[in-house]
């Protein structure tokens, strides 16, 4: 049962266009949802969240959608710059703090 | 500050053998997790730790694997034994408290032959 689905397994976006990437969900006691940056042999490190009462939160160059009723959320990267090439990640949280985590999609931001 | 920090990095063993992975989370934080992350999937909590307490344990195989969180500082993750199903990067993080945002360390990456 994937609570979490990432769909796109990968992106490629030129540098200074938008990065739109997409998450789907299925647990409707999920509080708050997360994206993770992830860069080869690192860990993955926090992005930016939302709470499931908002519907929009900014934050720099990125800015994460939650369509509750759809059950959607995506995160825009404006403008797309080489370092954000990585995988990314979308989580949901839970009671106790715990994240379900989608499969990843690998974004290449090219120069 | 440092981060969190994992040991070994990388870990080859056979199967049936055991191994041990080690983690030593942020200075302050009290909450500790464990996650197993498979090729081209997320990570999967394990565990979780309040201090040296594991409130849940619920996705641990617990026939094989075991963890500890001695003085709710340091902790370790076993495998005992190892079978090929383990290979995986093992991820460890931890958080200020229950409800806040948890940082990864590195992992441990393990391949079993």
């Amino acid at each position: 049962d994937q609570q979490v689905k990432q769909n796109s397994p990968s992106l490629s976006v030129q540098e200074g266009r938008i990065s739109i990437l997409n998450c789907d969900y299925t647990n409707s006691m999920f509080d708050y949802f997360l994206w993770y940056k992830k860069y080869p042999a690192e860990g993955p490190t926090f992005l930016i969240s939302i709470s499931s009462i908002k519907d929009k939160n900014e934050d720099g160059r990125f800015t994460v959608f939650l369509n509750k009723s759809a059950k959607h959320l995506s995160l825009h990267i404006v403008p797309s710059q080489p370092g954000d090439s990585a995988v990314y990640f979308c989580a949901g949280r839970a009671a106790g703090n715990k994240l379900t985590f989608g499969g990843g999609t690998r974004v290449l931001v090219k120069p | 500050e440092a981060g969190v920090v994992q040991s070994p990095r990388y870990k080859i063993i056979e199967k049936k053998q055991p191994v041990a992975f080690w983690c030593n989370p942020i200075s302050g934080h009290n909450t500790l997790y464990w996650y197993r992350q498979n090729l081209g999937q997320g990570p999967e909590l394990l565990i979780r730790y309040e201090n040296e307490e594991a409130v849940d344990d619920s996705q641990l195989p617990k026939d094989r694997f075991s963890a500890e969180r001695l003085k709710g500082v340091d902790s370790t993750l076993k495998i005992q034994p190892a079978e090929l199903g383990d290979s995986a990067v093992y991820l460890c993080a931890s958080s200020l408290g229950p409800r806040d945002t948890q940082y990864f360390g590195p992992g441990t990456r393990l391949t079993v032959l």
